[in-house]
Parts: C-alpha cells; sequence; structure tokens
C-alpha cells in the first residue's frame, strides 16, 4: 500500500531564517505530488506541482520554492521565511496520468514563524 | 470561472440530524467533484466522489447529490455523529488539469 511521510511535524522558525520541508511517497512510481499552504480556519491553496523529477509548477508567486530531487521525494523551501510563510502545509500525491482524480494527502508539517 | 464556492463556512446539527453543505461551479468541463473530510490537525481525506454522469452516489451516511444543469453538489450526512465534527471540503477537477479546485470549507460540529 502507499504511504506518504513528511517531517517535520512542526516547526517554530524565525523570520528571515531558511526553511527545508520534506515530503516522501512510498508504495507507488511517478506520482504527481502537490504542495499546498492551509492557513488556520481557511481552505487550501495550492502553491506547486510536479508531474515528474525536475518537473515543477509555480501557481502562486512567493519566496517559496519545490524540487523533485527524486520521483518519490518532494521539497519546499525558502531562503528567508516570512511571518506571512506561518501556516500548515500539506504534501500530497496523486497516480500518474492526465487523470489524477484522488489526491492523498500526509500528515502536514505546521510552521510557525516569529 | 475556476471558482467553487461552498457553503455554510459553519454548520451545528444536532446528533441524528442530516447534515447538508452546498457547492457550486462555474466551468463545465469539470468531471470529478470529491468531498474531503479534515480533522483538525490532521490532512484531508477523501470522503466520497462523484462524476458527472450520475446524480447521485451513496456509501453509508454520506450522499452527495449533483445537479449539473445547476452546476451544483452537495452532501448529505444522514444520522450525523459526533465524530463527523470535522471540516469538510468540495472540490473539483478537470480531467486534463492537474489542479484540484477547492471550496473554502465548511466546520461542522455535532452536538450530542
Amino acid at each position: 500500500s502507499q504511504t506518504i511521510h513528511q517531517w517535520p511535524a512542526t516547526l517554530v522558525q524565525p523570520v528571515g531564517s531558511p526553511l527545508s520541508l520534506e515530503c516522501t511517497v512510498e508504495g507507488t512510481s511517478n506520482p504527481n505530488l502537490y504542495w499546498y499552504r492551509q492557513a488556520a480556519g481557511r481552505g487550501l491553496q495550492l502553491l506547486f506541482y510536479s508531474v515528474g523529477i525536475g518537473q515543477i509548477s509555480s501557481e502562486v508567486p512567493q519566496n517559496l520554492s519545490a524540487s523533485r530531487p527524486q520521483d518519490r521525494q518532494f521539497i519546499l523551501s525558502s531562503k528567508k521565511l516570512l511571518l506571512s510563510d506561518s501556516g500548515f502545509y500539506l504534501c500530497a500525491w496523486s497516480p500518474m496520468g492526465l487523470s489524477t482524480d484522488t489526491q492523498y494527502f500526509g500528515p502536514g508539517t505546521r510552521l510557525t514563524v516569529l | 470561472q475556476q471558482q467553487v464556492k461552498q457553503s455554510p463556512q459553519s454548520l451545528i446539527v444536532q446528533k441524528g440530524g442530516i447534515s447538508i453543505i452546498n457547492c457550486a461551479y462555474e466551468n463545465t468541463a469539470f468531471d470529478y467533484f470529491p468531498w474531503y473530510q479534515q480533522f483538525p490537525g490532521k490532512g484531508p481525506a477523501l470522503l466520497i466522489a462523484i462524476r458527472p454522469d450520475v446524480s447521485e452516489k451513496k456509501e453509508g451516511r454520506f450522499t452527495i447529490s449533483f445537479n449539473k444543469s445547476a452546476k451544483q453538489f452537495s452532501l448529505h450526512i444522514m444520522d450525523s455523529q459526533p465524530g463527523d465534527s470535522a471540516t469538510y471540503f468540495c472540490a473539483a477537477l478537470e480531467s486534463s488539469n492537474y489542479q484540484l479546485i477547492w471550496g473554502a470549507g465548511t466546520k461542522l460540529i455535532i452536538k450530542p
């Protein structure tokens, strides 16, 4: 069966510090991968998605970036965090191909920028 | 045109009652409509989904009703239980696109 891991689970970082959040998927090959951010009490905002190694599409201009160094690894980064980067970051995967339908979410990372 | 509008923002229902959450869309190319359930501090999980070739889909106490002409779909939770208390998101997908378009969410509270 497929599983998706995210770490760390919680993170408190000062403004201006760098960020690296990691997501890995097991039990599937060539998944589509997604990074979402969820502000407290709000809906999901798609940040990045990837349909293959090295292929990243950005949905929202910001100081965040994403990379996919391996097939089942997706990394969210920032060089300098802003207060507005605080939120709940979710990684998700879906089966490869055009019909992506169901997305499966990881447990999330709660990021607080102080 | 890519938006999915979800209502209400919050909902309180007595135990045993029916919870109803509504969503509306504009893009007629959407062809997959899932509902996700999210508990506090957890990632969303797929609850039930429907494609526009059917008007209703039922899984246990959860039913999706789909009205293609009105471009609306809704989630009905029968015999609502305290364990159903969560945030519910509707979403829509155009199969040629990789992006789910999400509603803003409904916080559901079931009172015992």
